[in-house]
């Protein structure tokens, strides 16, 4: 059972817009900041979101996050079928360690 | 660019002691970062193992904290990680990465990984 809660799967067709959600509390996300990775079968993790928000360069504009309270979301615009992947949040927890979400898989049908 | 790459025994026995180094390249282990791992099951999710910072403060998941040390070794400019007392539950993908500071303050922004190095407990 992860600290952060997302969605198991999730899918859309492409040029749709998609989003992830990933839940958690006030002693991580409600007082921490957000990360999102991406991740491709068989290969590492890569930073998608930074900081809430920020996408680091190289990062197509297409990917946002966003938080709100102890909530945080992942928004992809137009998705494509290069996108289909499994998708982390992550942050900083209270009693000082990292935390994952459970990872969402992304199908584009 | 920063590059890690893992290496070390790809199978360990149970109640053995999982060994796995992480080398550093085109970035000194003095600066800026914590040095993390991050452990993938098969067919699961991440998890965080933990992280060292060269001033030598730490931090480790309490779930394994009492199995695990990482530890610097800044003349090889590399960092290990140590897993005492390892069962099947400890197979995984162990992955090495840079773990970033935001005004001095730990986050979860691993920012480089290494490959990845899969390591299997069986006898």
């Amino acid at each position: 059972q992860s600290v952060l809660t997302q969605p198991t799967s999730v899918s859309g067709t492409p040029g749709q817009r998609v989003t992830i959600f990933c839940s958690g509390s006030s002693s991580n996300i409600g007082n921490s900041l957000v990360y999102w990775y991406q991740q491709f079968p068989g290969k590492a993790p890569k930073l998608l979101i930074q900081r809430d928000y920020q996408r680091p360069s190289g990062v197509p504009d297409r990917f946002s996050g966003s938080k709100s309270g102890t909530s945080a979301s992942l928004a992809i615009s137009g998705v494509r079928s290069e996108d289909e992947a499994d998708y982390y949040c992550a942050t900083w927890d209270d009693n000082l360690n990292s935390v994952f979400g459970g990872g969402t898989k992304l199908t584009v049908l | 660019q920063i590059y890690l790459q893992e290496s070390g025994p790809g199978l360990v026995k149970p109640s053995e002691t999982l060994s796995l180094t992480c080398s550093v390249s085109a970035y000194s282990i003095y600066d800026g970062y914590y040095w993390g791992w991050i452990r993938q099951s098969p067919g699961k999710g991440l998890e965080w193992i933990g992280s060292v910072f060269h001033s030598g403060t730490n931090y480790y998941n309490p779930s394994l904290k009492s199995r695990v040390t990482i530890s610097l070794d800044t003349s090889k400019n590399q960092f290990s990680l140590r897993l005492t007392s390892v069962t099947a539950a400890d197979t995984a993908v162990y992955y090495c990465a840079t773990q970033d500071t935001v005004r001095y303050i730990i986050t979860a922004s691993f920012d480089y990984w290494g490959q990845g190095i899969l390591v299997t407990v069986s006898s």
